[in-house]
């Protein structure tokens, strides 16, 4: 069955070092998103892709990056981690064109002391 | 610009007991709306959607909700909900000119009390 997995499901990392939050869909969508949930926020889109080589800005994407370079995955660095980065890191994916809604991974529980 | 509130926060209901859960959405085009559930510890899973057609449309584990164009919302409905149901609710649009960008809702956790 095609899914969308993200790892580590549990990550603590210090002050300044650089984080990479893995996500990896087999449904062969060519969108792919991160968002990140806190509370009394809700979901914000940190980085979106339509397809390879294409990434864009959400609103909440100072300090974070990602890149992609095939279908399947779509990685979230973290460049200098901070502690306002402390969140839980929700990928999920969605056909092209097509409005059946979104696939969401497991999440990832980010902790930066 | 789209927007979604959801009117409530928090929603505590008995077992057995019905519940809605309210959403109302702001967009100067025509919307996709879905509710998503986020069981504790877990993803968002679609619970239900409305692409076009009858506004009521019915989803998994017994929901419902209505689509209501006049009023521009999606509220989300169970006659009997059980323990089981407890989560955090989220509602969802996608609007038309913007085919693949979703904006949720604040979420609602729905409580259950044996």
């Amino acid at each position: 069955d095609a899914e969308i997995t993200q790892s580590p499901r549990h990550k603590i990392t210090e002050t300044g070092r650089q984080v990479t939050l893995a996500c990896h869909q087999t449904w062969n969508h060519n969108n792919m998103f991160w968002y990140r949930q806190d509370l009394g926020h809700g979901l914000r889109l940190i980085h979106y892709s339509y397809g390879v080589q294409d990434t864009n800005k959400g609103e909440v994407s100072d300090g974070y990056s990602v890149s992609r370079s095939n279908t399947e995955d779509l990685p979230l660095t973290l460049e200098s981690a901070a502690s306002s980065q402390t969140s839980v890191y929700f990928c999920a994916s969605s056909e092209a064109g097509v409005n059946y809604g979104y696939t969401f991974g497991s999440g990832t529980r980010l902790t930066v002391v | 610009a789209q927007s979604v509130t959801q009117l409530d926060s928090q929603v505590p209901v008995f077992e057995e007991a019905p519940v809605e859960l309210r959403c109302n959405y702001s967009s100067s085009v025509s919307v996709y709306l879905f509710w998503y559930v986020q069981y504790p510890n877990q993803g968002l899973q679609l619970l239900l959607k409305y692409l076009s057609g009858s506004t009521l449309v019915k989803g998994i584990n017994g929901f419902e909700a209505e689509f209501n164009k006049s009023q521009t919302s999606f509220h989300l409905r169970k006659p009997s909900v059980h323990i089981s149901d407890t989560a955090e609710y989220f509602c969802a649009v996608i609007p038309y000119s913007s085919a693949s960008k979703i904006i949720f809702g604040s979420g609602t956790r729905l409580s259950i009390r044996p």
